[in-house]
């Protein structure tokens, strides 16, 4: 099974300053099929449903906003936040989704400084 | 639009079954898998299955061999999870989602409480 880590388990940004999420998976979830990274993001308030933000590393989801970006490859990404905005406060999720059990990260909590 | 509702809180004794619904809508029910996630309170989703409503596959976490089943009824585009031999730490807001990799839809959730 893959397992999934992210780094760090929470951090605090100022308003308008930049965030960065780093998971790690235990092996690659490179897909030999069409040579994309089968990683995803997401974001959970609280109450509510996770949102997916980002599939295939770096392909932003319709509606989400710009400032959203996922990058990395093989085993190791990131998802930054170019300039923290105050809905943006919520539990951050990577998983894999190449094989099956699709394993999540832990999450990390992002919070206003 | 797509929607995924599923059926409301479940209170249940140890050793029960519970089985939640998901009716979805706005897409052509068969032309995508259906996923369920389970998170308990404070923790992180945790991935149980999924189904391809087409086939009737499924592919399971070992965890829950022997436990859980996924079924589905095309005609009302319904979903459905069943949970049996239920234990206090199966108590968690149970998921549908959308989705053959990343779930892009989810249902609201379900409450299921495990207490004798």
């Amino acid at each position: 099974d893959i397992v999934m880590t992210q780094s760090p388990d929470s951090l605090a940004v100022s308003l308008g300053e930049g965030a960065t999420i780093n998971c790690k998976s235990s092996q690659s979830v490179l897909n030999s099929s069409n040579n994309k990274n089968s990683l995803a993001w997401y974001q959970q308030k609280a109450g509510q449903p996770p949102r997916l933000l980002i599939s295939w590393t770096s392909t932003r989801e319709p509606g989400v906003p710009d400032r959203f970006s996922g990058s990395g490859s093989g085993t190791d990404f990131t998802l930054t936040i170019s300039s923290l905005q105050a809905e943006d406060v919520a539990v951050y999720y990577c998983q894999q989704y190449l094989s099956t059990p699709r394993a999540f990260g832990p999450g990390t909590k992002v919070d206003i400084k | 639009q797509v929607q995924l509702v599923q059926s409301g809180a479940e209170v249940k004794k140890p050793g029960a079954s519970v089985k939640v619904s998901c009716k979805a809508s706005g897409y052509t029910f068969t032309n995508y898998n259906i996923q369920w996630v389970r998170q308990a309170t404070g923790q992180g989703p945790e991935w149980m299955g999924w189904m391809n409503p087409n086939s009737a596959n499924t592919d399971y976490e070992q965890k829950f061999k022997g436990r859980l089943t996924m079924t589905r009824d095309t005609s009302i585009s319904t979903a459905y999870m069943e949970l049996s031999g239920l234990r206090s730490e199966d108590t968690a807001v149970y998921y549908c989602a959308r989705g053959n990799g990343a779930m892009g839809y989810w249902g609201q959730g379900t409450l299921v409480t495990v207490s004798s």
